[in-house]
C-alpha cells in the first residue's frame, strides 16, 4: 500500500517559536494532501486541503497566517505553525490521496508540545 | 456542511460480532469510509462505500444505504487487537472531495 511519512514525529518548542512539519508521499504522487489536528480521544479535525502548486484551502476557523501550508511538489507538503502557543499543542496528522482515488493514506502524525 | 453520528463506545468479547453504526447529514455525498486508529497511531483505511450495499473485506464488512443516510461497519470474530477507535467519514462531492470524520467509536474487546 501507499506510504506517507511525517517528520518530525515529536517536537517540543518554546512559546513564540515556529515549527515546520513535513509530510511526504513515499511511493506515489499526491495531488491532494490534507492536514488534520486531533486532540486526545477526539476526532480528526480537518484544518486545510493542500493542492500541489496552488494555495491551500483552509477550514473555517483555521488561521491561514498561523498555520502556513506549502505543497511545493507532488510528494511533499509542509505545515508551519508560526508563533506557537501552548494551545497549539496537539497531534497533527497529514494524509494524501491519489488522483481519482478515495482512500486517504495517513502519515504517522506529529506530536507537538509548546511550552 | 456535513455532520456524522456514531456511538462513542462499544464493548464486546473475543469472538463476538459488533456493528458500529454511522448516520450522516451532508450537502453533497460522494462516499462513506471507515478508518481504524489505535492509541497513539495514525488512522488506517478499512473500507469505502459509494453505492448501496455490503462490502466485505475479510472479517470486516461495511454497509451503506444512501436513501437512509446510514452506514455501518461490521466486525466479525473479534480479536483483542481490534480494540481501537473506529471513525466513519463522509467524502464531500464538492470542495475538492474533502472528508469529514465522525467523532469515533472506541471499541473495547474483552477476553
Amino acid at each position: 500500500g501507499a506510504v506517507v511519512s511525517q517528520h518530525p514525529s515529536r517536537v517540543i518548542c518554546k512559546s513564540g517559536t515556529s515549527v515546520k512539519i513535513e509530510c511526504r508521499s513515499l511511493d506515489f504522487q499526491a495531488t491532494t494532501m490534507f492536514w488534520y489536528r486531533q486532540f486526545p480521544k477526539q476526532s480528526l479535525m480537518l484544518m486545510a486541503t493542500s493542492n500541489e502548486g496552488s494555495k491551500a484551502t483552509y477550514e473555517q476557523g483555521v488561521e491561514k497566517d498561523k498555520f502556513l501550508i506549502n505543497h511545493a511538489s507532488l510528494t511533499l507538503s509542509t505545515l508551519t505553525v508560526t508563533s506557537a502557543h501552548p494551545e497549539d499543542s496537539s497531534f497533527y496528522i497529514c494524509s494524501a490521496r491519489l488522483a481519482g482515488g478515495y482512500e486517504q493514506y495517513f502519515g504517522p502524525g506529529t506530536r507537538l508540545t509548546v511550552t | 456542511g456535513q455532520s456524522l453520528e456514531q456511538p462513542s463506545e462499544v464493548t464486546a468479547v473475543e469472538g463476538a460480532i459488533v456493528q458500529i453504526n454511522c448516520t450522516y447529514q451532508t450537502s453533497g455525498f460522494y462516499g462513506l469510509s471507515w478508518y481504524q486508529q489505535h492509541d497513539g497511531g495514525a488512522p488506517t483505511f478499512l473500507s469505502y462505500n459509494a453505492l448501496d450495499g455490503l462490502e466485505e473485506t475479510g472479517r470486516f464488512s461495511s454497509f451503506l444505504s444512501r436513501s437512509d443516510s446510514y452506514g455501518y461497519l461490521l466486525l466479525q470474530e473479534l480479536q483483542m487487537k481490534d480494540s481501537a477507535s473506529y471513525f466513519c467519514a463522509v467524502r464531500d462531492a464538492t470542495n475538492a472531495g474533502k472528508s469529514t470524520f465522525g467523532d469515533g467509536t472506541t471499541l473495547t474487546v474483552k477476553p
